[in-house]
């Protein structure tokens, strides 16, 4: 199994521009999750999905768009790429809520300029 | 909402040191607890989590923590430190019922070898 993987692993956008990060895993997890990481900031959720077609926003949505389409993807969409969105993206997806472990893909290098 | 505060943003002890990681969370009600570990270069994994029982778990490579409930913590620690748990820690908390994990905003540890 490959568990939890993100593309692309790095990226370079100018301010302004748009771009998706894929996320897929293949444990058949029902939820699944977008966080961003900071220097001191630690992790921070964006949007998360307890299951395919839902949607949910976490403690920093705003400047971003989920989908989840199919179970295994969740999708993470800039629409209008600013300086302060560069950071490290984490995907992540679980069995269900609460005592389950949340398993992490090796994230995506977002860098605005 | 509940939150978390992680007391100590930068950590270096030399190896065979003991470690004790502060962690301390903010709810009233029944909660899940977790330490996740993020070595350098990697994505994170879970190190240890408690949701009932015994207040004092045992993780992966000797960590454990404990609970206790009226102080609102949830500390980790090892006995012996070793070079290779030079890394970034992070405490989460999930309110019971709740789809999400807040995570506090690590601690980075660095080893002496």
């Amino acid at each position: 199994n490959a568990g939890v993987t993100q593309t692309p692993k790095f990226r370079v956008l100018k301010t302004g521009q748009s771009m998706t990060l894929l996320c897929a895993q293949d444990m058949n997890h029902e939820y699944m999750y977008w966080y961003r990481q900071d220097p001191g900031m630690g992790l921070r959720l964006i949007h998360y999905s307890v299951g395919e077609g839902t949607t949910a926003k976490g403690e920093v949505p705003d400047g971003y768009n989920v989908s989840r389409l199919k179970k295994q993807n969740f999708l993470l969409g800039l629409e209008s790429a600013a300086p302060s969105q560069t950071s490290v993206y984490f995907c992540a997806s679980s069995y269900t809520r609460g005592v389950y472990e949340q398993y992490f893909g090796p994230g995506t290098r977002l860098t605005v300029t | 909402a509940q939150s978390v505060s992680q007391h100590n943003h930068h950590v270096i002890l030399s190896e065979a040191a003991s470690l004790e990681l502060g962690c301390n969370y903010s709810y009233g009600g029944t909660v899940n607890l977790f330490w996740y570990v993020q070595y350098p270069g990697q994505h994170l994994q879970l190190l240890l989590k408690y949701f009932s029982g015994d207040p004092l778990v045992k993780g992966i490579k000797g960590f454990e923590a404990e609970f206790i409930k009226s102080k609102f913590s949830f500390n980790l620690r090892k006995p012996s430190v070793q070079w290779s748990d030079t890394a970034e820690y992070f405490c989460a908390v999930n309110a019971r019922g709740d789809d999400k994990i807040i995570f506090g905003k690590g601690t980075r540890l660095h080893i002496l070898p």
